[in-house]
This record gives C-alpha cells, structure tokens and sequence, in this order.
C-alpha cells in the first residue's frame, strides 16, 4: 500500500528556514517523480517543486531560488528546504506521487504539513 | 503560464441529480488536463486524467470531456459522499497549474 507521511512543518518567522520530509511506503521514491503541492488556508492548491527520477528538478515561480527539492534514497524520504520564507508561503504542504508513468500527475497524498510563516 | 479558469465557483445541486463542471484554459492543452476532488479536512483525490480518463477506483457516474482550451467534468447522479470541491489541472507545460475550483454543495 502507498502512503506518504509529511512532517517537519511549524511555525518560522519570515526569513526564515525550514526543512519538510516526505516518508514514503508501498514504492520507492526514486523510481517515480514527485513532488509538492502546497495549500494556503482556505484557498486553492499550487503545485510547488517536481523531482524526477532522473533528478531533474522543477519548480513554481514563487518558489525558485528559495526552495530546494531533493530525496535521500536510502530512507526512501523526499525532502522540500525552504529558505528565505515569506509570510505568502503559509500553506498546509502535501507531497505527491506521480502515475507509475511519469505524468507530471498527483495521484497519490499525504495529509500534509502545516507551514506557518510569521513575526 | 498557462491560467485556469473554472466555473461555476459554486454549483447547488441535489443528489441523484447531474453536475456540470466547467474548466477553460488560456491556450490549448493537448488534453493533458486532470481533475482532482477534495473534501473538508482530506487531501485532493486524482479522478481524471488526460481529459477523459478514469483514476484507478473511480467510480463510472464521473466522467470528463473537452479539448483545446474547454474541458468538462460531469458527475452523472451526484451521491452524497460527492459533495466536495473540485480542481482542473494543466500538465501540458510548466508551470502546472491548477483552477481555482468549484464547490459542489446540496441544493
């Protein structure tokens, strides 16, 4: 069975850093892209960054040059750095799997984590 | 960057009856488009792909159309579990994007 578990989310002030993880179960995070998608409160989603097996990296407007995503095979996580964050960045932040395929899809969720940025 | 707009925003419907939902791309899509649905407190579920395809697990009563820039998500007999919100989503290019989403609600 898939699951995702994200942790790592909190309350950091602006400017600040945090470091998300996604621990993955039921595949292996190296073989299929993906990604995180984020949701401020009470708003729509945005995708943020895509990792792809062949560790080509993508990423959000918003995001780029602050955000890094990265995965450590070994413990079959995905990561999200964020630095530099700003009070816009307040999300509840999900990270996704991919079709088996490689669709640029979401198919499978985590619950996600909350990111609270403020003074 | 390719906007996604959907309509309506919110849709009353009653259960058993059909829903209609509306997503418009600013440039055409090749049908890389895919609908998500998301209920209170609960990730967003992938329904459809590729315009018209069905995730795995879903139910047959959902089912999408479309090409170029205009696409359709139709709920055939709304079910009360189908109440929820409801996103497109672009993959032909980069950045992905997403609608705004419609909220189906009981009527």
């Amino acid at each position: 069975e898939v699951q995702l578990v994200e942790s790592g989310g909190g309350l950091v002030q602006p400017g600040g850093s945090l470091r998300l993880s996604c621990a993955a179960s039921g595949f292996t995070v190296s073989s299929i892209r993906m990604s995180w998608v984020r949701q401020a409160p009470g708003k729509g989603l945005e995708w943020v960054s895509f990792l792809y097996s062949d560790d080509r990296t993508f990423y959000a407007d918003s995001v780029k040059g602050r955000f890094i995503i990265s995965r450590d095979d070994s413990k079959n996580t995905l990561y999200l750095q964020m630095n530099t964050l700003r009070a816009e960045d307040t999300a509840l932040y999900h990270c996704a799997r991919d079709l088996t395929t490689g669709r640029n899809l979401f198919h499978y969720w985590g619950q996600g984590t909350l990111v609270t940025v403020s003074s | 960057e390719i906007v996604m707009t959907q309509s309506p925003a919110t849709l009353s419907v009653s259960p058993g009856e059909r829903a209609t939902l509306s997503c418009r791309a600013t440039q055409s899509l090749n049908s890389y488009l895919a609908w998500y649905q998301q209920k209170p407190g609960q990730a967003p579920r992938l329904l459809i792909y590729d315009t018209s395809t069905r995730a795995t697990g879903i139910p047959a009563r959902f089912s999408g159309s479309g090409s170029g820039t205009e696409f359709t998500l139709t709920i055939s007999s709304l079910q009360s579990e189908d109440f929820a919100v409801y996103y497109c989503q672009q993959y032909n290019g980069w950045p992905l994007t997403f609608g705004g989403g419609t909220k189906v609600e009981v009527k």
